[in-house]
């Protein structure tokens, strides 16, 4: 158990839907990661948050944006979904956004887009 | 064009059996870590290297970076089903703490 928690764990929904994710870091850890994890693709970083600030942007589609509210936890919206958007999406955490230190990842939520 | 390449993409092999995986790059990494994936679970960091030439032992695994730090094998000795998973090389990207992964070795180890 990495102390990273993640729900849903399962998503199935419709195109043109919109759909939020929510991540829990571990106890202390002020850095949260989102990630996307598709086959063809792999483990793409999307974006980081440190302590309610946006830290590093990665290739982030427009139509998904996230925060972090003021308890640490973080929540990533995905909207106007695409069948493409079909993924693993990974949040993690880490006590120091400097590195290179470790990074925990949640279980995941499978997104799956009809 | 991927920053980190691994290779092989895929292997299956039989329980006893002894394999390296390969992490390669152009570019020169200040450290690099490996990770294990497990199905249905998040990565798991197994090492980080920091050193040219650095060579690390957990159990029957051995981790070596690159002496020009651009690249790094993972060897398993006397493979066991339980090492089956994906295994993932990473490097940090900028200093905020992100990493960058390689699209993975997905390692099958039969009984």
């Amino acid at each position: 158990d990495s102390g990273v928690t993640q729900t849903p764990k399962h998503l199935i929904t419709a195109t043109g839907q919109r759909v939020t994710l929510r991540c829990s870091p571990r106890s202390g850890d002020l850095s949260v990661y989102w990630y996307q994890q598709s086959l063809d693709q792999g483990l793409q970083f999307l974006i980081q948050y440190y302590n309610g600030e946006e830290r590093a942007k990665g290739n982030i589609l427009e139509r998904f944006s996230a925060q972090q509210f003021p308890d640490l936890h973080s929540e990533l919206n995905l909207s106007s979904l695409e069948l493409g958007d079909s993924a693993l999406y990974f949040c993690a955490s880490s006590p120091d956004p400097g590195g290179p230190g470790e990074l925990f990842f949640g279980e995941g939520s499978r997104l799956t887009v009809l | 064009t991927q920053l980190l390449e691994q290779s092989p993409q895929f292997l299956s092999i039989q329980e006893g059996e002894n394999l390296t995986v390969y992490c390669n790059s152009s570019s020169v990494f200040s450290s690099l870590q490996w990770y294990r994936q497990e199905p249905g679970e998040g990565p798991v960091l197994l090492v980080t290297v920091v050193t040219g030439g650095e060579v690390k032992k957990l159990k029957r695994l051995t981790f070596q970076f690159g002496d020009a730090r651009k690249d790094s094998s993972l060897h398993i000795t006397a493979a066991q089903p339980g090492d089956t998973g994906l295994y993932l090389c990473a490097v940090p990207s900028g200093n905020t703490g992100k990493l960058i992964f390689g699209q993975g070795t997905t390692l099958q180890v039969k009984p």
